[in-house]
């Protein structure tokens, strides 16, 4: 079953702009985790927030997490053409046993 | 840093193959992860394990099994290989159970003819 979903699913910005990315989750969850992938890789993580914290910060991100609301989002700020990636949005759902569930992604292209 | 590794970033297959995907991991990590990712579908868990000798079901088992009898190594087997599962796969481990982030090795591309 998706617990994450995205939003946007595609997402098209100008180098130097900022982007935002949203997902929205079902259930209660311990903690939100945001990945990112790059064409045809693995994919590598990138920030985690607990149900605890309502944001968080690392270089260029920005999390946020709304409990009350069940959604997050994901702020890159002045972006660059190497930000260019597929976006995940993963939970960690309460009492699933530490697996998370993802989201189907959001496609970020940055144009140089 | 954590390195994830997977034994082929290609494989082509014939449908009725027995396939084997290896994963390694030289963190020491508990938990080790298989999942699929197909267009629109995003990724989805196959099997998990939470120790040696220990596997448990993911959302979508069927048509697959798992071994782990070493901490490092986690495999996934393909007992008959089918069209439906040309996909790529992705493994990748975490510590402990509680909300880790999972570290992914690069994918394995399988297509299967």
């Amino acid at each position: 079953s998706q617990q994450g979903e995205e939003d946007p699913q595609a997402l098209s910005i100008q180098e130097g702009e900022n982007a935002t990315m949203n997902c929205s989750y079902k259930t209660s969850i311990n903690n939100l985790q945001w990945y990112r992938q790059n064409s045809g890789r693995g994919l590598v993580h990138l920030i985690l927030i607990r149900s605890n914290e309502r944001e968080k910060h690392s270089g260029r991100l920005r999390v946020t997490l709304d409990t009350s609301k069940k959604s997050s989002s994901l702020l890159i700020t002045a972006s660059r053409a190497a930000d260019t990636a597929s976006y995940f949005c993963a939970t960690d759902a309460t009492g699933a046993n530490s697996k998370l569930t993802f989201g189907k992604g959001i496609t970020l292209s940055v144009r140089p | 840093d954590v390195k994830v590794t997977q034994s082929s970033r290609y494989l082509v297959k014939r449908t009725g193959e027995k396939v084997f995907l290896e994963c390694v991991q030289d963190m020491d990590h508990e938990n080790m992860f298989w999942y699929r990712q197909d267009p629109g579908l995003g990724l989805r868990l196959i099997y998990f394990s939470y120790d040696v000798k220990m596997k448990e079901k993911g959302d979508i088992p069927e048509g697959y099994s798992v071994s782990r009898e070493k901490k490092e190594r986690f495999s996934l087997i393909l007992e008959s290989a089918s069209t439906n599962q040309t996909s790529m796969y992705l493994c990748a481990s975490s510590r402990l159970r509680l909300g880790y982030e999972q570290y992914f090795g690069p994918g394995t591309r399988l297509t299967v003819t």
